[in-house]
């Protein structure tokens, strides 16, 4: 069974630092792999996704995040945080095409920016 | 503009009387699915659907009914609400599963109350 593992349920940042969030997976094949925002009081919005080719792969809001195989790792960085970064951040694992096609998600990491 | 929208989007209601939170997509997509979030526990998934009349159960299904008579609708039902339904749920689609883009919508969340 496919399953994500967000070590990290809380983080604080000083605006300005750099940002690492923690996401590792399990699943038995090439895994498809998603990172969702979640601002207070609002839907998840995709920050970026992880399907084949190049492992850092670029999202909106300056976000990037790094696939390695051989870690089951997905990390989310940013190099410099803005206060409106501070939200609940989801990772995800899917499985590819001609299966369930089923999403699941991590526990999140909620992210508080200091000023 | 491509959208899942759920309905309402809160409610409190109370304990054994019946109700339903409506999801409808604009985008055809064939794979439907709700999931209930509550804090330290993510996203779980209740119930999705591959296609019309094709509903299945996630890993929570208990105490919930889904229909899919309609590509576009996905309904989630209620039938004798308790206490511990008290969550906040997401509707989301899929496109199609074979070799194409895996991205799930989300619609902009549920906040249901059962007193």
């Amino acid at each position: 069974a496919q399953s994500v593992t967000q070590p990290d349920i809380h983080i604080t940042v000083s605006e300005g630092a750099s940002l690492e969030l923690r996401c590792n997976y399990s699943y038995g094949a090439t895994p498809y792999l998603f990172w969702y925002v979640q601002s207070p009081g609002q839907g998840l919005q995709l920050l970026l996704k992880y399907f084949s080719g190049d492992t850092l792969v670029q999202g909106i809001k300056g976000f990037e995040a790094e696939f390695k195989r051989s870690q089951s790792s997905f990390n989310l960085r940013k190099p410099s945080v803005h206060w409106s970064d501070a939200a609940e951040y989801f990772c995800a694992v899917g499985a590819p095409a001609g299966t369930a096609s089923k999403l699941t998600f991590g526990t999140g990491t909620r992210l508080q920016v200091t000023l | 503009e491509a959208q899942v929208t759920q309905n309402p989007r809160y409610l409190i209601t109370v304990t054994g009387k019946k109700l339903t939170v409506t999801c409808s997509q604009n985008m055809n997509h064939e794979y439907m699915s709700w999931y209930r979030q509550d804090p330290g526990l993510g996203l779980r998934q209740i119930y999705y659907s591959m296609n019309v009349e094709v509903t299945d159960k996630g890993d929570v299904p208990e105490g919930y009914k889904v229909s899919r008579k309609e590509k576009r609708n996905f309904p989630l039902i209620l039938e004798s609400p308790s206490p511990n339904q008290t969550s906040l749920y997401f509707c989301a689609s899929r496109p199609p599963r074979q070799g194409m883009n895996t991205e799930a919508f989300f619609g902009q969340g549920t906040r249901l109350t059962v007193v």
